[in-house]
């Protein structure tokens, strides 16, 4: 089970949109950044937003990030059938002395 | 071109050793936190390691004392020995770059090297 918690699958209609929750502790969510990533089947993961709310460069700003206390939440509008992937958030934890990297165990989106 | 290449995956017993290598470009290598990510097949992201710039090492309780990350920043390239290795550790295993700023922000990959360990 990971630590952090993302649904297993979300689903809406092409142009709809659609938001991914991400829920962790004051550990981890709660005082670091998260980041999300998008995944094809057989191919790496790319990073999709980063420090809770920032897009790289060529990431269309269809692709949103927003962080309220210990849940972070990606949201997508205008849906297209090229979003289909899997769905990733990140973030640090910090643990006594000990860091670690978490991720969520990830979300399928279907675009109906 | 900011790209990661890694190598080294293959077929390995049981309690056998494998070394993951993989070669940065495109950016001073030096300069970046660096990370192992692996996935089993359906399954998602799992972190392996974290190395620091300053070579300071971080490692899940799963990999702990079996795994040894490492750097040779004159080389561009990031090192994952994988020893007493399980047939839990089969997976396709991604090397990552650290963003910046926020270390666990991975902002490049490579495309993976697949570790199957099997009797």
């Amino acid at each position: 089970q990971s630590v952090l918690t993302q649904p297993p699958s979300v689903s809406a209609a092409p142009g709809q949109k659609v938001t991914i929750s991400c829920s962790g502790s004051s550990s981890n969510i709660g005082n670091n950044y998260v980041s999300w990533y998008q995944q094809f089947p057989g191919t790496a993961p790319k990073l999709l937003i980063y420090e809770n709310n920032k897009r790289p460069s060529g990431i269309p700003d269809r692709f949103s990030g927003s962080k309220s206390g210990t849940s972070a939440t990606l949201g997508i509008t205008g849906l297209q059938t090229g979003d289909e992937a899997d769905y990733y958030c990140g973030t640090w934890e910090s643990i006594l002395r000990a860091g670690f990297v978490r991720f969520g165990g990830g979300t399928k989106l279907t675009v109906l | 071109e900011v790209q990661l290449v890694e190598s080294g995956g293959g077929l390995v017993q049981p309690g056998g050793s494998l070394r993951l290598s993989c070669a940065a470009s495109g950016f001073t290598f030096s300069g970046h936190d660096m990370h192992w990510v692996r996935q089993a097949t359906g399954k998602g992201l799992e972190w392996v390691s974290t190395i620091g710039t300053a070579g300071d090492t971080y490692y899940p309780g799963s990999v702990k004392g079996r795994f040894t990350i490492s750097r040779d920043n004159a080389k561009n390239s990031l090192y994952l020995q994988m020893n007493s290795l399980r047939v839990g550790d089969t997976a396709v295993y991604y090397c990552a770059r650290a963003g910046p700023v926020d270390t666990a922000t991975m902002d490049v990959w490579g495309q993976g090297t697949t570790v199957t360990v099997s009797s």
